[in-house]
């Protein structure tokens, strides 16, 4: 039961263009969602987050939009540069648990 | 470095044996998480701690999974009997108590398990 998905496994996408990854959700008691970055041989580092009473969150190139009716949330880096090249999880949480429900992941390439 | 450690980085061993993952959380981080992550797939939770209490742990923590915190301050993630399907990437992460739910984990570099 994949409570997080992300269903484009890649996007590539050319430099000082926007990046788009989408990230869909079931679970209606979700209250915060994240974004998360990962390169290759390193832990995932957190990006950006955004509460369910929100629906944007912007912090410099990096913003997320948030459909609760749709359950449905974006993540648009603009302008994309070559070193946003990762795989990006989307995560959600809910307020009562301390634990993260993590998507599968969207690699990223942005070429010059 | 003040980030998170973790010891192995990488662990090859034959279906059987006993493997223990150690992670050294950021110093003032009081919530220390164990997550597993395999090919294709994101990040799935395991277990969580509270200082030294384990307050959750997921149905994926089947009884050849044990994990301490005995001070804590590090964790210990002990597999035994390991089996083929164990191999995975097993991340660490700490925050502090107002890091959920607004997200920021610190994870770990993550010990990578290859069982024969």
């Amino acid at each position: 039961d994949q409570q997080v998905k992300q269903n484009s496994p890649s996007l590539s996408v050319q430099e000082g263009r926007i990046s788009i990854l989408n990230c869909d959700y079931t679970n209606s008691m979700f209250d915060y969602f994240l974004w998360y970055k990962k390169y290759p041989a390193e832990g995932p580092t957190f990006l950006i987050s955004i509460s369910s009473i929100k629906d944007k969150n912007e912090d410099g190139r990096f913003t997320v939009f948030l459909n609760k009716s749709a359950k449905h949330l974006s993540l648009h880096i603009v302008p994309s540069q070559p070193g946003d090249s990762a795989v990006y999880f989307c995560a959600a949480s809910e307020g009562n648990t301390d634990k993260l429900i993590f998507g599968t992941g969207t690699r990223l390439q942005v070429f010059p | 470095d003040t980030g998170v450690s973790q010891d192995p980085r990488h662990k090859i061993t034959k279906r059987g044996q006993n493997v223990t993952f150690r992670c050294d959380p950021i110093s003032e981080h009081n919530r220390l998480y164990w997550y597993r992550q395999t090919l294709g797939q994101g990040p799935e939770f395991l277990t969580y701690f509270q200082n030294e209490a384990q307050l959750e742990k997921s149905r994926l923590l089947s009884d050849r999974f044990s994990a301490e915190r005995p001070k804590g301050s590090f964790s210990t993630l002990e597999i035994q009997r390991t089996e083929q399907g164990d191999s995975a990437m097993y991340l660490c992460a700490s925050s502090l108590p107002t890091g959920l739910p607004t997200g920021e984990l610190f994870f770990g570099e993550g010990s990578r398990l290859t069982v024969l």
